[in-house]
């Protein structure tokens, strides 16, 4: 079984720029979490995709957008990239359906961008 | 807003047991209690989760107090791998999969 891998792992952009993060699911997954980790805080959540479908949204302006492909892995678009957009980018996958009861979220090692 | 209160962090001797306090005095009849921590250069990973009653699993205990305003991670016989940040989440059962971090309490493990 494979886990949660996320490309690339390092990423340098400077300020105004455009970024895609991309996250594959661990096997069977069909949900795909995004999560922004800030240094030395918790991770924040931006948005879950189920089934290709938006379902959630955290308190991240448009400018950060995404995509769920039929094969349930996942990219996380950022737009007019700002300084505060570095960070950790974290994906996490699980199986479930959006609302319904809780299912385990298995976590990605995450993608470090800098934004310069 | 978390809304969960740790200590920044802690520390342990190896092979003693560690239990990491979390306060969620405003938690609602059906919130969970769900616990991940973090490795150093790693994303979060599940650890425990509960609602009323104690919950063991192979990696730790979760006790639940009776008016559910706090719970205490246990780690039975704390090892050097388990120097992590442990992050204590409060989650509605109508948020789905959707987790709030706070700032969790890092774990230091002396050898």
């Amino acid at each position: 079984e494979t886990g949660v891998t996320q490309s690339p792992t390092h990423l340098i952009k400077t300020r105004g720029q455009q970024v895609t993060l991309r996250c594959s699911s661990q096997s069977g997954h069909n949900t795909v979490s995004w999560y922004q980790q800030a240094l030395g805080q918790g991770p924040q959540f931006i948005f879950q995709y189920y089934r290709e479908e938006e379902n959630g949204r955290g308190n991240f302006p448009p400018r950060f957008s995404g995509l769920q492909f039929p094969n349930y892995s996942s990219e996380l678009n950022v737009n007019a990239l700002e300084l505060d957009d570095s960070a950790l980018y974290l994906c996490a996958s699980s199986l479930g359906r959006s609302g319904s009861s809780y299912n385990e979220q298995f976590f990605g090692p995450g993608t470090r961008l800098t934004v310069l | 807003d978390a809304k969960t209160t740790q200590p920044n962090s802690m520390e342990s001797n190896e092979e003693e047991p560690v239990h990491l306090p979390c306060n969620h005095s405003t938690i609602s009849g059906t919130d969970y209690i769900h616990w991940y921590r973090q490795l150093p250069s790693q994303g979060p990973e599940y650890v425990i989760h509960g609602l009323t009653s104690n919950v063991n699993n192979r990696m730790a205990s979760l006790a639940i107090a009776e008016d559910r305003k706090s719970s205490t991670l246990i780690l039975h016989r704390a090892t050097l791998r388990d120097a992590a940040v442990y992050y204590c989440i409060r989650r509605p059962n109508n948020a789905g999969n959707m987790l709030t971090f706070g700032g969790g309490t890092r774990l230091m493990v002396k050898p």
